[in-house]
């Protein structure tokens, strides 16, 4: 399984922006990056995912790097409610590459 | 509808009963998955259904029994099992198998073996 590293945590204060790196300098090239949340107390949560190109959503952004060893989860202004895990994960295209296989993930703080 | 359903939410069972959990999707995934989350700690996989045919088993032991009926359900018995079985049961669904699938996640069946 490819491997993804990050902090493992993080502070934020509200309404402030926030950059979650990771680096996965392993990626393979069907390798498609995921970023899921998981609150206190619920099942993970779909963030967003990329392959190679940007990405935005209502939730947060994707930044690929151009060699596509890392990534960083932009949370565009942070509020209480973000106070979670996020997990950074490889999901390839196929077979057992396919798996959604967690790491420790980042404990994101969030203060007033 | 997004919802993943599982059932029980809290489920207290001896070392000597069997009992099932339950996931039910309607959004139409022909995939879907079960984790198993111990405290502080992130998911673990433990088996992968596609088109209604397990498709991964991640070595799990033969206490933990999965079934997919149909495209809709998904269940795992579990019949005499450890005090260290105690955990958070998580079920997932994704439209597909491949990597541009997002997994949508149940809120989780939290189980306690006495």
């Amino acid at each position: 399984d490819a491997k993804t590293t990050q902090p493992n945590s993080m502070e934020s204060n509200e309404e402030e922006p926030v950059h979650l790196p990771c680096n996965h300098s392993t990626i393979s090239g069907t390798d498609y990056i995921h970023w899921y949340r998981q609150l206190p107390s619920q099942g993970p949560e779909y963030v967003i995912h990329g392959l190679t190109s940007n990405v935005n959503n209502r939730m947060a952004s994707l930044a690929i790097a151009e060699d596509r060893k890392s990534s960083t989860l932009i949370l565009h202004r942070a509020t209480l409610r973000d106070a979670a895990v996020y997990y950074c994960i490889l999901r390839g295209n196929t077979g057992t590459a396919s798996k959604l296989t967690f790491g420790t993930g980042t404990r994101l703080q969030v203060t007033l | 509808d997004t919802e993943v359903t599982q059932t029980p939410k809290h489920l207290v069972m001896g070392m000597t009963n069997k009992k099932s959990l339950k996931c039910e999707q309607h959004m139409g995934h022909r995939a879907m998955y079960w984790y198993k989350q111990k405290a502080k700690k992130p998911p673990e996989l433990m088996f992968v259904y596609s088109y209604e045919k397990l498709s991964i088993n991640e070595s799990v032991p033969s206490r933990f029994s999965p079934e997919c009926p149909n495209s809709s359900l998904l269940n795992l018995h579990l019949h005499a099992l450890q005090p260290e079985d105690s955990a958070l049961y998580l079920c997932a669904s994704s439209s597909q198998r491949g990597g541009d699938g997002e997994l949508f996640f149940g809120e989780g069946s939290r189980l306690t073996v006495l």
